[in-house]
């Protein structure tokens, strides 16, 4: 049984590029959320999706967006990056309706803006 | 709104001995979980111990064990027989009923020493 998968796993980009980060949840979940981990610091929510809607957004810049397919995947852009983007992306699933059960986290995506 | 506080940036414990990792929370609501994940260098967040704040018994997982005190919103995590694989970022974690938005302490970085 896969758990969250995540890809790339490093990336490395220039100030003003784009970017896009992709995520697979764990089988049976339909749920997606994404975190940033700046170094030494803890994860920051971005935003999650179910039933390919946003469904909350945490304090980040229109910069970042998303996307949930029919298959529950799910993308993360970034758009004119800067150097403060430069972190891990860690992605989350888990059930919508059993939201009591944590989430299960992806090995990351570390980005590096240079 | 909601915020998590570890105050230990790092702690130490001797193999086999047990270490207490601490963690205080803000919330205005009564209705939440805590968690506690752990984060080895590989960078996957691995849920160690969870809480719902409307069960007064604190939760335990074979060595993991938390104190929950809802009124002085703390949660501390007690390491028992500490092993040298239990070295890793530890992060304290508060997400509200109705809410996608769980909220990370900075961490604290767990060093075993054999």
């Amino acid at each position: 049984d896969a758990g969250v998968t995540q890809s790339p796993t490093h990336l490395i980009k220039t100030r003003g590029q784009q970017v896009t980060l992709r995520c697979s949840p764990k089988s049976g979940h339909d749920t997606v959320s994404w975190y940033q981990q700046a170094l030494g610091q803890g994860p920051q929510f971005i935003f999650q999706y179910y039933e390919e809607e946003e469904r909350q957004r945490g304090n980040f810049p229109d910069r970042f967006s998303g996307h949930q397919f029919p298959n529950y995947s799910s993308e993360l852009n970034v758009n004119a990056l800067l150097l403060g983007d430069s972190a891990l992306y860690l992605c989350a699933s888990g059930r919508w309706t059993v939201r009591e059960q944590p989430q299960h986290f992806g090995d990351g995506t570390r980005l590096s803006i240079l | 709104a909601q915020t998590v506080t570890q105050s230990q940036p790092e702690m130490s414990v001797q193999e086999a001995e047990t270490v207490t990792l601490s963690c205080t929370y803000d919330t205005s609501e009564s209705d939440y979980y805590l968690f506690w994940y752990k984060q080895p260098p590989s960078r996957q967040m691995i849920l160690v111990i969870r809480q719902e704040a409307y069960k007064q018994q604190n939760a335990t997982e074979n060595r993991f064990s938390v104190n929950f005190q809802k009124a002085a919103k703390s949660f501390s995590l007690k390491i028992s027989d500490s092993q040298l694989g239990d070295a890793a970022m530890y992060f304290c974690a508060l997400l509200l009923y109705n809410n996608n938005d769980m909220r990370f302490g900075a961490g604290t970085r767990l060093t075993v020493k054999p």
